[in-house]
């Protein structure tokens, strides 16, 4: 079946624009989850819904972040007044139930690039 | 400190070796632990998880160690495709959320 998928794959902006990061989860999946890969890091979470609703944001590094995810299905993570250090890629992940433990499958991400 | 640390590498290894990757996380509370590969470019992908009791799949065999919060993966006979960067990863406190080490590169040679 598909995974998860990510538009666009790349994007690139100046700084102080504002730019939408899109994912399309797994089919019935209710978790879902994003996180921002700096170059030679792993992956830092950012934040989690389940459902519709964003049950833990406490990774988001300040208030120019804000994610949706309003029918539960897809998610879009907008970014404010961009900065250079915003430079990354952004992983979607999404697992069926959120649980502690479960596989969570990533898409390809979006690797955003401030000028 | 970082809540999960791995050999910085990178490795270099000839076809056919044996190699060993470690990590250590400073949650004690942390209930579930992994392994994913990252291709060059591509997102991660679970390798395998980890139980106390140790598992195997294959050529890979990854153990934990509560008592030391030290985890590791072997890696028998590489393969070149085996050529990767190796993430070792653990629950958060929230449970769901996922803490990422570094990262750890394979580079498997002829």
């Amino acid at each position: 079946g598909a995974g998860v998928s990510q538009t666009p794959s790349n994007k690139v902006t100046e700084k102080g624009k504002y730019v939408e990061l899109r994912c399309d989860p797994i089919s019935g999946h209710t978790a879902l989850y994003w996180y921002r890969q700096s170059l030679g890091q792993g992956p830092e979470f950012l934040i989690y819904f389940q459902g519709t609703g964003a049950a833990d944001d406490s990774g988001l590094p300040n208030d120019r972040f804000f994610a949706v995810r309003p029918e539960g299905s897809v998610s879009t993570l907008k970014i404010q007044r961009t900065e250079r250090g915003d430079s990354a890629v952004y992983l979607c992940a999404s697992s069926l139930t959120g649980t502690s433990g479960e596989t969570q499958y990533f898409g390809p991400g979006t690797r955003l690039l401030v000028l | 400190r970082k809540e999960v640390e791995q050999d910085p590498g990178p490795f270099n290894v000839p076809e056919g070796a044996t190699v060993a990757f470690n990590c250590t996380y400073s949650n004690s509370a942390s209930q579930s632990f992994f392994w994913y590969r990252q291709d060059c470019r591509k997102e991660p992908k679970l390798l395998m998880s980890v139980y106390s009791s140790g598992n195997e799949d294959g050529r890979f065999t990854a153990q934990l160690n509560r008592a030391s919060q030290y985890i590791s993966l072997l890696i028998r006979d590489s393969k070149l495709s085996d050529s990767a960067t190796y993430l070792c990863v653990v629950n958060s406190n929230s449970g769901y959320a996922l803490n990422f080490g570094k990262g750890t590169s394979l580079l498997v040679t002829p």
